[in-house]
């Protein structure tokens, strides 16, 4: 079956950057997404991004996209306290798949 | 417009038990996914379905294990003579239409003791 991949955790300083990397498998994927779990809580799109785009941006995020190494990428700007929660990657053609999550934790 | 909705948020039953799980889809939307989330890891598909139709179920165990998703009413994640190891938060999603943004349910926990 087609895979998404994430590394599972991410730990860095308040104010710092944060880099989310996934990488997938299916090259006829349509939009790829990021999507942000809170502790007992559900999923929240973040964001999404088409697949013929390389970049997106919306305030603290960005999304890379490169479409021949398929890897996405999410930087999150000045990251906060607030912006620690588990992060997943996402692809969709018919169906959605989802990476296993990273865990980002801010440290103040 | 109420989001994805999932019912019953926190779900117990003992072992060998039925589970049934619902969720109701956002107004207007007829593609419903089910999602399985292990303790601290990650989401693994189950089961895509349009209303009448399975379309994927590569992730749903082949035994204990079925979904629907009628022309009126809600999606049902069934789950036969539960085990300790089917313990998990079970989250619903829906879109529009295949392949185009998912909105989540805040997802149901089921305990087995």
């Amino acid at each position: 079956g087609e895979d998404v991949e994430q590394s599972l955790f991410l730990s860095v300083r308040e104010g710092d950057s944060s880099v989310i990397n996934c990488t997938y498998t299916d090259s006829s994927s349509t939009y790829l997404y990021w999507y942000k779990q809170e502790p007992g809580a559900g999923l929240q799109l973040l964001t999404y991004i088409f697949s013929n785009m390389d970049m997106k941006q919306d305030q603290r995020l960005t999304v890379l996209l490169n479409k021949k190494d398929k890897h996405l990428s999410l930087r999150i700007a000045d990251t906060q306290t607030g912006d620690s929660a588990i992060y997943f990657c996402a692809e969709s053609n018919n169906d959605m798949r989802f990476g296993a999550g990273t865990r980002l934790t801010v440290k103040p | 417009n109420a989001g994805v909705m999932q019912n019953p948020r926190h779900l117990v039953r003992r072992r060998g038990q039925e589970a049934r799980l619902r969720c109701s889809p956002m107004k207007g939307h007829s593609h419903v996914y089910w999602y399985r989330q292990l303790p601290e890891e990650g989401l693994k598909f189950m089961v895509y379905l349009q209303k009448e139709n399975i379309i994927d179920e590569s992730g749903m165990p082949k035994e204990r294990f079925s979904a629907e998703f009628p022309k009126e009413g809600p999606s049902i994640l069934r789950i036969q003579q539960v085990v300790r190891g089917d313990s998990a938060a079970y989250f619903c999603a829906s879109s529009s239409r295949g392949g185009t943004e998912a909105f989540f349910g805040q997802g149901t926990r089921l305990t087995v003791v």
